[in-house]
């Protein structure tokens, strides 16, 4: 079994809708972290998470909202979805190790998501 | 605030060519960390290296090599004798340590990676 997984793995969703986007790990990491990617400007960081009680707005987290409901849940809300949040997310882990800049983050599988 | 940059958005090779896929990155630390990922047309991210400042060391993996030079900000990654199964595109990121940028990864814009065979 995957060490990271996400739901949905694909959504199509309406403007105005509010959709959430589910992230697991078997890792037993501390840290997760959101990011999406866009054709041309790689991966962003939307939000990130290094335990349960600390949460983090990252470069782009307008819009976007986060639960870390334990060490190994992470789940990122669009309240109210538009079209230009279109875009495939990655939910990724790690596990701080001795220096926490040099830690590795392990990805996810991504969610596509496509708001009309 | 730190930047990479990744020139190359695309490049495309015949099998068993070599490759280099650039990487050029901006940081006031004097400590960081550089990472290479792949992701395959499957969509994962797979992490491939990591390299911190402090050792210029370069690295080799089979195909792969990595050659860090400090001098011009540099982290470029080279596939030798490359293979169908590299076609992906390739992130080069950059973790640094102090202020906003610890422990946060900024990624390149990615360099899509064609081998034809």
């Amino acid at each position: 079994d995957a060490d990271v997984t996400q739901t949905p793995r694909n959504r199509i969703t309406k403007t105005g809708k509010r959709i959430m986007l589910e992230c697991s790990q078997t890792k037993g990491h501390d840290r997760m972290y959101w990011y999406r990617q866009d054709p041309g400007l790689g991966l962003r960081l939307i939000y990130y998470s290094f335990d349960v009680k600390d949460i983090n707005k990252g470069e782009i987290s307008d819009g976007y909202s986060v639960s870390r409901q334990a060490q190994a849940k992470f789940s990122l809300s669009l309240e109210s979805a538009i079209p230009n949040q279109t875009a495939l997310y990655f939910c990724a882990t790690s596990d701080g190790g001795i220096r926490l800049a040099s830690d590795t983050q392990y990805f996810g599988p991504g969610t596509r998501l496509t708001v009309l | 605030a730190q930047k990479v940059t990744q020139a190359q958005t695309e490049i495309s090779v015949v099998e068993k060519e070599d490759v280099t896929l650039d990487c050029v990155y901006e940081t006031r630390d004097t400590t960081y960390y550089l990472f290479w990922y792949k992701q395959p047309p499957s969509g994962e991210l797979v992490f491939l290296i990591r390299r911190n400042s402090f050792d210029e060391q370069n690295e080799i993996s089979g195909r792969y090599s990595w050659n860090f030079q400090k001098s011009t900000s540099s982290f470029n990654f080279t596939i030798t004798a490359s293979q169908v199964v590299d076609s992906a595109v390739y992130f080069c990121a950059l973790s640094g340590t102090g202020g906003t940028s610890y422990g946060k990864l900024t990624f390149g814009q990615g360099t899509i990676l064609t081998v034809h065979p």
